[in-house]
């Protein structure tokens, strides 16, 4: 079963303007990590943040996380039209066997209008 | 180098045919290894996944079945493949509590 649940399913904004999109999940987490998929393509790591972290900067990504809310958002600012994509939030499971699976939510259809 | 070799990138098979997907990575020893399905516009299913040689964890009843005959090497079989087969399969690996690196994904239409 899916772990995340990103939101909006889709966003349309223009260029310049930011961006935020949210997941929540189900379960307690070791890490959750945002991902970008351009279509038909394989998926790019954006950011990796802890369970113990609340926010973490990355270029004009901004991540937050509130674990008490099982949420994570993803803005990002200044948005340029490259930056359609489609975004995804993955959370590490710890598995019974002790090991750790990665968990991704439906994702959320990002597109920049120049 | 963080690689991982996904072949073919595009497939068309007749309901009924088999199926054998390879996914290969370089990099890394020991990786933690994923077979994912994607139906188009939509998210990502774990279909399986793997932590070492031999050991293959299920998520779901399908049709499919993996496999990991090397540390490196994990393939994705199907005896006799379905309509509802078809779709993007995407190969990852991690190490665990680490970013994933991803193949390019194969496109397989069962018709």
């Amino acid at each position: 079963s899916q772990q995340g649940e990103e939101d909006p399913q889709a966003l349309s904004i223009q260029e310049g303007e930011n961006a935020t999109m949210n997941c929540s999940y189900k379960t307690s987490i070791n890490n959750l990590q945002w991902y970008r998929q351009n279509s038909g393509r394989g998926l790019v790591h954006l950011i990796l943040i802890r369970s113990n972290e609340r926010e973490k900067h990355s270029g004009r990504l901004r991540v937050t996380l509130d674990t008490s809310k099982k949420s994570s958002s993803l803005l990002i600012t200044a948005s340029r039209a490259a930056d359609t994509a489609s975004y995804f939030c993955a959370t590490g499971l710890i598995t019974q066997g002790g090991s750790e699976k990665l968990v991704f939510g439906k994702g959320t259809k990002l597109t920049v209008n120049p | 180098s963080q690689t991982i070799h996904q072949w073919p990138a595009t497939l068309v098979q007749p309901v009924g045919s088999p199926l054998s997907l390879e996914c290969t990575v370089e990099g890394t020893s020991n990786p933690n290894l994923y077979w994912y399905r994607q139906a188009a516009g939509r998210g990502l299913q774990l279909l399986f996944y793997s932590v070492g040689i031999g050991q293959i964890s299920s998520e779901v009843p399908q049709n499919l079945s993996a496999s990991r005959p090397q540390d490196r090497q994990f393939i994705l079989s199907s005896k006799k493949l379905l309509l509802s087969d078809s779709g993007f399969y995407l190969c990852a690996r991690d190490r665990g509590e680490t970013e994933a690196f991803f193949g390019q994904g194969t496109r397989l239409t069962v018709v």
